[in-house]
C-alpha cells in the first residue's frame, strides 16, 4: 500500500515505551473529538473519542486528554507495540456537522 | 458485523469524465459522510448525509454531489474530473450525527 503523510511530524519510540501524540485544534466551539489511526493503504480506524464536557477518557492502552483552555488534545498509548506504527489523526467535530482533521503524526515503533 | 464497505476499491478515469463512488454504512447507522484524502494530508470533509438529507457540505466545487438512499447507502458523484481530483475517497458512517464515525477502506481514484 502507499504511504500516507510523507512529510508529517514524526514520533519514534522504543517498543514498550509510552507514546504521547499531541494535537492543537482550531475551533473553540468544537464539542466532540476523535483520534484515528491510519495504516498504509487503509481507511482511518477509530481509536477513542471524547466530548467537550470531559477532560480525560481512557480506553484499552490509550488515554485521551482534552485541554479546552489552550485547545489542545493528546493521545497517550501505553506500552507501545510495533503494531501501533501508523499515522495518527485527531479530528474535531462542531455540532454534528463535519469533522475537521489535523495534519497527522507518524508514529514509528522500534523493536 | 460488516463494517463500512466502499466500491470500487480502485478506479482510473480520464480528465473530463464522471465517476460514481458507492458506500454501504454499518447496519443501523443513519449518517454517512464523505471525505477526500490526498497524499500527505488528513481527510477533508466533502458531505454529510443524515436520514437521507444533506446536513453538511465542505468547501468543494459543485462538480461534487452526493445522495443517500432509503437503505442509508450513499453515492458520491464527481463530474468533469480534474487531475487534482486524484485521491483516496473515504466514506464514514455513524449511528447518529456527532457520534463515533467508522471509516471504510476507501476508493483510490486516479485521474489521468
Amino acid at each position: 500500500g502507499e504511504s500516507v503523510g510523507l512529510h508529517l511530524p514524526t514520533l519514534s519510540v522504543q517498543e514498550g515505551d509510552n507514546s504521547i501524540i499531541n494535537c492543537a485544534y482550531s475551533n473553540s466551539a468544537s464539542d466532540y473529538f476523535i483520534w484515528y489511526k491510519q495504516e498504509s493503504g487503509k481507511g482511518p480506524q477509530f481509536i477513542i473519542d471524547i466530548r467537550s464536557n470531559m477532560d480525560k477518557r481512557q480506553g484499552q492502552r490509550v488515554t485521551v486528554l482534552l485541554n479546552k483552555t489552550v485547545k489542545h488534545l493528546s493521545l497517550q498509548i501505553a506500552a507501545t507495540q510495533p503494531g501501533d506504527s501508523a499515522v495518527y489523526f485527531c479530528a474535531e467535530n462542531i455540532e454534528g456537522n463535519d469533522m475537521r482533521f489535523g495534519a497527522g503524526t507518524r508514529l514509528t515503533v522500534k523493536p | 458485523d460488516a463494517g463500512v464497505t466502499q466500491s470500487p476499491t480502485h478506479l482510473i478515469k480520464t480528465r473530463g469524465q464522471q465517476v460514481t463512488l458507492r458506500c454501504s454504512p454499518i447496519s443501523g447507522h443513519k449518517s454517512v459522510s464523505w471525505y477526500q484524502q490526498v497524499l500527505g494530508q488528513g481527510p477533508q470533509f466533502i458531505f454529510q448525509y443524515y436520514e437521507k438529507e444533506e446536513r453538511g457540505r465542505g468547501n468543494f466545487p459543485d462538480r461534487f454531489s452526493a445522495r443517500q438512499f432509503p437503505n442509508y447507502s450513499s453515492e458520491l458523484n464527481v463530474n468533469a474530473l480534474l487531475l487534482g481530483d486524484s485521491a483516496l475517497y473515504l466514506c464514514a458512517s455513524s449511528r447518529f450525527q456527532n457520534t463515533e464515525a467508522f471509516f471504510g477502506q476507501g476508493t483510490r481514484l486516479t485521474v489521468v
